[in-house]
């Protein structure tokens, strides 16, 4: 469909290893988005691509995260020596611009074994 | 201080009844955006309606209506005729300021439609 695509919708891992999950937004969509959703509570905010760049990347929770959209449509979320406390499921949304809803995919559930 | 509090961790409705999801906000900024989302046990985000901070009218979107009372900032969710198919979590969310920006989140409340 036309919607926000996430790849791969579940991953399990050890501790320790390192992990990407990638996100194909709405075609024309120039903001993209990442967010962190915990059991039982609403999604943490973790970065903001406009276009190539990071708008703002306050939620991402230590250097172990970062993320890259290198054309300025695909974006990938990697996280290095994951953490148990890593578990959980990554949202990506992508908006038209101003004033626009955030639109979301279905999310990848990350495990850290 | 949170930015978004909804106060009702759960809700058991009838069916076929209207239902009120409660939604406060904090922000300073004169501009800001207010969402709300339904989020199925399948997990995706569903937007549902938005209302801008300037807007003169509360939004309707169907059966959905925001409660849109800003001098007590407050955002509430409205869903009337409630069906089965309505239960879910709902989030309440808030964008500040005239950007394109990141989205806050309240907790969400878990709505139960009961047969």
């Amino acid at each position: 469909g036309a919607g926000v695509s996430q790849t791969p919708s579940n991953k399990v891992t050890e501790k320790g290893k390192y992990v990407e999950l990638r996100c194909d937004p709405i075609s024309g969509h120039t903001a993209l988005y990442w967010y962190r959703q915990s059991l039982g509570q609403g999604p943490e905010f973790l970065i903001y691509f406009q276009g190539t760049g990071a708008a703002d990347d306050s939620g991402l929770p230590n250097d172990r995260f970062f993320a890259v959209r290198p054309e300025g449509s695909v974006s990938t979320l990697k996280i290095q020596r994951t953490e148990r406390g890593d578990s959980a499921v990554y949202l990506c949304a992508s908006s038209l611009g101003l004033y626009g809803p955030q639109h979301f995919g279905d999310g990848t559930r990350l495990s850290i074994l | 201080a949170q930015k978004i509090t909804q106060t009702q961790p759960g809700m058991f409705v009838q069916e076929k009844e209207a239902v009120t999801l409660d939604c406060t906000y904090d922000t300073s900024d004169p501009s800001y955006g207010l969402f709300w989302y339904k989020q199925p046990s399948s997990g995706e985000m569903i937007f549902l309606i938005y209302q801008g901070s300037y807007d003169q009218q509360n939004a309707t979107e169907g059966r959905y209506s925001l409660n849109f009372q800003k001098a007590r900032k407050s955002a509430n969710l409205v869903i009337s005729a409630s069906q089965l198919g309505d239960s879910a979590m709902y989030f309440c969310a808030m964008r500040e300021g005239n950007r394109d920006d990141k989205i806050i989140f309240g907790k969400g409340t878990r709505l139960h439609i009961l047969p």
